[in-house]
């Protein structure tokens, strides 16, 4: 079945850095690619949509500037969370749908955030 | 607004035990709805329904759609430890692809 990476799994920062996330799909193209957010003990809420070679369609209120979103090819993505702080801490899932698939879409790993 | 509402929050069962899941949904372009498993990463496909009436299998687990009632439930038999987990439903806008998560059931199989 399709794969879908991210890189790192796990990131430990401090309050203030930014944290950039890869989301990579490995055996498809993704014109467009979904970015998580799920916290202990709640579901997976939807922050934005990433398109291939133009910006991002974020959902209400998540902070374009804060959470920066670049498409760079076919196969990656990447979210880059600035100036994180604590209450940024998070379990963070892309997914990507198979272009010309089903619709069905395949999730990455996801990268755990603890923002110190 | 999309929404996805999921029942029971949790459920703690023995092994053997048959559960069924249920999740209600509302959304304005419907394009499919989903059923995950999360364990401690990120969710695991199972199912895709597009249609009513048609149930999917796969080894123990099984669901169906019910696209008038606008419901869909997800039935798992002879339940096993390992069937430890969350289950998600989510549903499939035809706008963009998004998907709506509901907040999951969180099931418990004790030996």
């Amino acid at each position: 079945g399709a794969v879908v990476s991210q890189h790192p799994s796990r990131v430990i920062c401090k309050s203030g850095t930014s944290v950039k996330i890869e989301c990579r799909s490995l055996d498809f193209q993704a014109t467009t690619m979904f970015w998580y957010r799920q916290f202990p003990k709640q579901s997976l809420m939807l922050m934005a949509t990433s398109n291939e070679g133009s910006k991002a369609t974020y959902e209400q209120g998540v902070e374009k500037d804060k959470f920066l979103i670049n498409h760079a090819s076919l196969t990656l993505s990447t979210l880059t969370v600035t100036s994180a702080h604590p209450e940024d801490s998070s379990f963070y899932i892309c997914s990507a749908p198979q272009a010309g698939g089903p619709g069905t879409q395949y999730f990455g790993p996801g990268t755990r955030l603890l923002v110190l | 607004e999309d929404k996805v509402v999921q029942s029971p929050l949790s459920l703690v069962v023995h092994e053997g035990d048959t559960v069924t899941l249920n999740c209600s949904y509302e959304v304005t372009n419907f394009r499919s709805l989903l059923w995950y498993k999360q364990e401690k990463k990120a969710p695991t496909f199972l199912f895709m329904l597009t249609s009513s009436g048609i149930e999917k299998k796969s080894g123990r687990l099984s669901s169906i759609l019910d696209k008038k009632e606008l419901f869909s439930i997800l039935n798992i038999t002879a339940t096993q430890t390992g069937d430890s987990a969350v289950y998600l439903c989510a549903v499939e806008n035809t706008n963009a692809g998004k998907s709506t998560f509901g907040d999951g059931t969180t099931l418990t199989v004790k030996p």
